[in-house]
């Protein structure tokens, strides 16, 4: 069965600092993984994905992800924190179903924090 | 592009009555509707999961008479949640997907339902 562990459940980062939220993910077969964000009372955003190309995942806003078969992870990083970066990161795995179609199984998430 | 949209966003009902949230995709044609549900500062657990014109696949522990969900088009989605309690009380959020789309979904902005 696929799952998804999120390390931290809130990170907090100064303005201008590096970003690192971190995933680990279970899977079967080769896994398609996301990174989502949600701001409040909104619903997910995109901020990039990884379909088995490149290991190293380019995304909007400055974020980028890279792909670690051998350590099952997929964690989120930023170089230089934004004010408007703070809100609530979601990472995510989704797998085709021996029925059809597909599942996500979304990670606990990760609330960010930026300081002035 | 790709833009799911949810209605209402927010309802407030009384307990024992019966609500409807409508998702929409507006610019694409979605075979594949799936229904989350979000309690605070919590992920997303899927609800259930709808094509168009067939009946919806609904997780286990969802109660599918009291959560109704039907795809009577490639655009629209709807859930019923029937005989409302307070306990159902939520973030309920849709997203879509179409052929060939890498497992992406195009989440809507989300509907807060508080029954009292």
């Amino acid at each position: 069965a696929q799952s998804v562990t999120q390390l931290g459940s809130h990170v907090s980062v100064s303005e201008g600092a590096l970003v690192l939220l971190r995933c680990n993910y279970s899977s079967s077969v080769p896994p398609y993984l996301f990174w989502y964000v949600q701001y409040p009372n909104q619903g997910l955003q995109l901020l990039l994905k990884y379909t088995s190309a490149a290991t190293l995942v380019k995304g909007i806003n400055g974020f980028e992800a890279e792909f670690k078969k051998s350590e099952t992870s997929f964690h989120l990083t930023k170089p230089s924190a934004h004010m408007s970066d703070a809100a609530e990161y979601f990472c995510a795995v989704s797998q085709r179903r021996n029925t059809g179609g597909f599942k996500t199984i979304f990670g606990a998430g990760t609330r960010l924090f930026v300081k002035a | 592009g790709a833009v799911v949209s949810q209605h209402p966003s927010w309802v407030i009902c009384k307990s024992g009555t019966s609500v409807k949230i409508e998702c929409r995709s507006l610019d694409f044609q979605a075979t594949t509707m799936f229904w989350y549900r979000q309690f605070p500062k919590q992920s997303l657990m899927l609800m259930a999961t709808s094509n168009e014109g067939s009946k919806a696949t609904y997780e286990q522990g969802v109660e599918k008479d009291k959560f109704l969900i039907n795809h009577a088009s490639l655009t629209l989605s709807t859930l019923t949640v029937t005989s409302a309690h307070p306990e159902d009380s939520s973030f309920y959020i849709c997203s879509a997907s179409s052929p060939g789309s890498s497992y992406e979904q195009y989440f809507g902005p989300g509907t807060r339902l508080t029954v009292t």
